[in-house]
């Protein structure tokens, strides 16, 4: 089993709408996750940290489910200018890394 | 801008060339990073830097060499490297290790390298 698991999609999304995606792990003892996103070509940024009690940035959501072990992306709303592809990050409890999934690419169309 | 740059954005080499790639980061930040992004993978973990001492090798092949001579700058030098090793380099550094704290990476804008 891969340690940070993402659908590879894409997502094909209508500009407008709502897509939301989810991203497991397999070590119960990771302690931080985030969404970042990449550009075709470009590195990738951060989007925001995902907490334990779920937060909110903008017409983006992000959620943490500890006990099924899976972190989730909301977006409302979506713009064109959500196409990318956005990658989930966990960081273990130990070590000095953090495990990026293979990314869910998502396309916003008119 | 995101306060780490890197340098070339491309190169292509042949296999029994040495070149290097730099990157240097205007955050002032205490780690920094180097990744592979190969085509349909994650991203994987080459090596860390934490003030200029590496902290981490994730069992890169020796063709690949890291230098920190600060905690500024970061190179990774190459050579006698195999098509295989095409894909785009990035670098990224935070404001410290990665340690279950939180900490954020910010990325450069890599390079795609070519091996022919």
């Amino acid at each position: 089993r891969k340690e940070v698991e993402q659908d590879p999609g894409p997502f094909n999304v209508p500009e407008g709408a709502t897509v939301a995606f989810n991203c497991t792990y397999s070590n119960s003892a990771s302690q931080s996750f985030f969404w970042y996103r990449q550009d075709c070509r470009k590195e990738p940024k951060l989007l925001m940290s995902v907490y334990s009690s779920g937060n909110e940035d903008g017409r983006f959501t992000a959620q943490l489910n500890r006990a099924s072990q899976y972190i989730s992306l909301l977006i409302r709303d979506s713009k064109l200018s959500d196409s990318a592809t956005y990658l989930c990050v966990v960081n273990e409890a130990a070590g000095n890394k953090l495990t990026f999934g293979g990314g869910t690419r998502v396309l916003v169309k008119p | 801008e995101t306060g780490v740059t890197q340098t070339p954005r491309h190169l292509v080499m042949g296999m029994t060339n040495k070149k290097s790639l730099k990157c240097e980061q205007h955050l002032g930040h205490n780690a920094m990073y180097w990744y592979k992004q190969s085509a349909k993978k994650p991203l994987e973990l080459m090596f860390v830097y934490s003030l200029e001492e590496r902290v981490e090798n994730n069992s890169v092949p020796s063709r690949f060499s890291p230098e920190c001579p600060n905690s500024s700058h970061l190179f990774l030098h190459l050579h006698t490297l195999q098509p295989e090793d095409s894909a785009l380099y990035l670098c990224a550094s935070s404001k410290d290790l990665v340690r279950g704290a939180g900490e954020k990476l910010f990325f450069g804008s890599g390079t795609q390298l070519s091996v022919l």
